[in-house]
């Protein structure tokens, strides 16, 4: 049973470039998360989807945007690349059925480093 | 707004050794969850475990419990019986309504032989 699965592992990328991350959530799960986690710091919440659509948004700016497929795989773009968005991204998966105590699955994230 | 706090940047255990990780909270609302984490080097999260507001008992996962003190908003992770492959950074994290994680600083624990 594969977990989380996140593309690609590393990635690097010039100031004002666009970038995507892949991901595709646990089997079964149908609600995917996004999280920045800056060197240092614990993981920042970006967004949510469920049913293809963006259900929660923490404070990111509209150059964050993402997307939510059948499959229930999703994307992350950052368009507009600035130094400060060098970070890991994580994408975390639930489903929704389990309830919001059922813990959040995360997988190992994609290194992005912008210079 | 919801607040956690983790006021231990760095953690030194000898192996075998019990070790507390403190983890505070705030929020204005009765219903929430306190997960937490490990995160090793390689950069996955990894559940540990889970404590609801309403749970009347303090959550254990093997060698893992949670020490609850909801009048003192705590939610400190005791881990037995420490081991090498424990060394690694641990996050808690609280989650009200719908499935928003929000974390700690995180502790880096480090288990010496």
């Amino acid at each position: 049973d594969a977990g989380v699965t996140q593309s690609p592992t590393h990635l690097i990328k010039t100031r004002g470039q666009q970038v995507t991350l892949r991901c595709s959530p646990k089997s079964g799960h149908d609600t995917v998360s996004w999280y920045q986690q800056a060197l240092g710091q614990g993981p920042q919440f970006i967004f949510q989807y469920y049913e293809e659509e963006e259900r929660q948004r923490g404070n990111f700016p509209d150059r964050f945007s993402g997307h939510q497929f059948p499959n229930y795989s999703s994307e992350l773009n950052v368009n507009a690349l600035l130094l400060g968005d060098s970070a890991l991204y994580l994408c975390a998966s639930r489903r929704t059925e389990s309830g919001y105590n059922s813990p959040l699955h995360f997988g190992n994230g994609t290194r992005l480093t912008v210079t | 707004a919801q607040k956690i706090t983790q006021t231990q940047p760095g953690m030194f255990v000898q192996e075998k050794e019990a070790v507390t990780l403190d983890c505070t909270y705030d929020t204005s609302d009765p219903s929430y969850g306190l997960f937490w984490y490990k995160q090793p080097s390689s950069g996955e999260m990894i559940f540990l475990i889970y404590q609801g507001s309403y749970d009347q008992q303090n959550a254990t996962e093997g060698r893992y419990s949670l020490n609850f003190q909801k009048a003192r908003k705590s939610a400190n992770l005791v881990i037995s019986a420490s081991q090498l492959g424990d060394s690694a950074m641990y996050f808690c994290a609280m989650e009200q309504g719908a499935q928003k994680l929000v974390f700690g600083q995180g502790t880096r624990l480090t288990i010496n032989p």
